[in-house]
């Protein structure tokens, strides 16, 4: 069974720092990788999508890796801003062709400090 | 284009009740998938439909059903609620491009079930 872990659950620093947020897998076979961003009371918001074939990914200020071997992506936050401020969570589509779904970490919740 | 619609936006059930939510996908998405986030198990996949036909389920009870209309547009249906089921429940539209599967969130109908 396949299950997604985020550390740290939490996360503040102040503005301008750059960060690194973690997500763990536990099944290699995986068909995808994604990174959301969630608004409190929202839904979420698609930031990058690693393919399995892909090592990283990259959007503005965000650059995600994905290390499939060892089970590991990492999205890094460069430069971060107030706005950036939201719980991000990260998900892998995995299972057998035709029946693949979405399995979620629990979300590590980031605080930019002015 | 317009993003994903989900309504009602909240709503207050008793134990017992039924409800049905509703979820129109971005247009020319054929695919909807349903979530349930809830603190404590974070975001859980309920099923996923595509071209009216239900592609995947998750690891929930039959009181939970969903069905895809030939517009796409979906809704879900949870019978004999339970205050268990309180919870943000999430529908996506999926992309799919050069890049792989992309989701596009709805903004969630709250349910609280008192």
């Amino acid at each position: 069974k396949q299950e997604v872990t985020q550390i740290p659950a939490a996360l503040s620093v102040p503005e301008g720092e750059n960060l690194v947020l973690n997500c763990s897998f536990t099944d290699s076979a995986i068909y995808n990788l994604q990174w959301f961003r969630q608004d409190p009371g929202k839904g979420l918001t698609s930031l990058l999508l690693i393919q399995s074939s892909q090592r990283e990914q990259t959007s503005g200020r965000l650059n995600a890796s994905l290390d499939k071997s060892s089970g590991r992506s990492t999205l890094y936050i460069a430069a971060s801003q107030p706005g950036d401020s939201a719980t991000y969570l990260c998900a892998v589509r995995a299972g057998i062709q035709g029946a693949q779904k979405l399995v979620f970490g629990q979300g590590t919740r980031l605080t930019i400090n002015p | 284009k317009a993003g994903v619609t989900q309504t009602p936006r909240y709503l207050i059930k008793t134990r017992g009740q039924q409800v049905t939510l509703s979820c129109s996908p971005i247009s020319g998405h054929r695919s909807v998938s349903w979530y349930q986030q809830t603190p404590g198990q974070g975001l859980q996949f309920l099923f996923e439909y595509f071209s009216e036909t239900q592609r995947n389920k998750g690891n929930f009870p039959g009181r939970f059903s969903g069905r895809q209309f030939s517009n796409s547009r979906s809704e879900m249906n949870v019978s004999t609620l339970e205050l268990g089921d309180s919870a943000l429940y999430l529908c996506a539209s999926t992309y799919l491009g050069g890049s792989g599967e992309k989701l596009f969130f709805g903004s969630g109908t709250q349910l609280s079930v008192l």
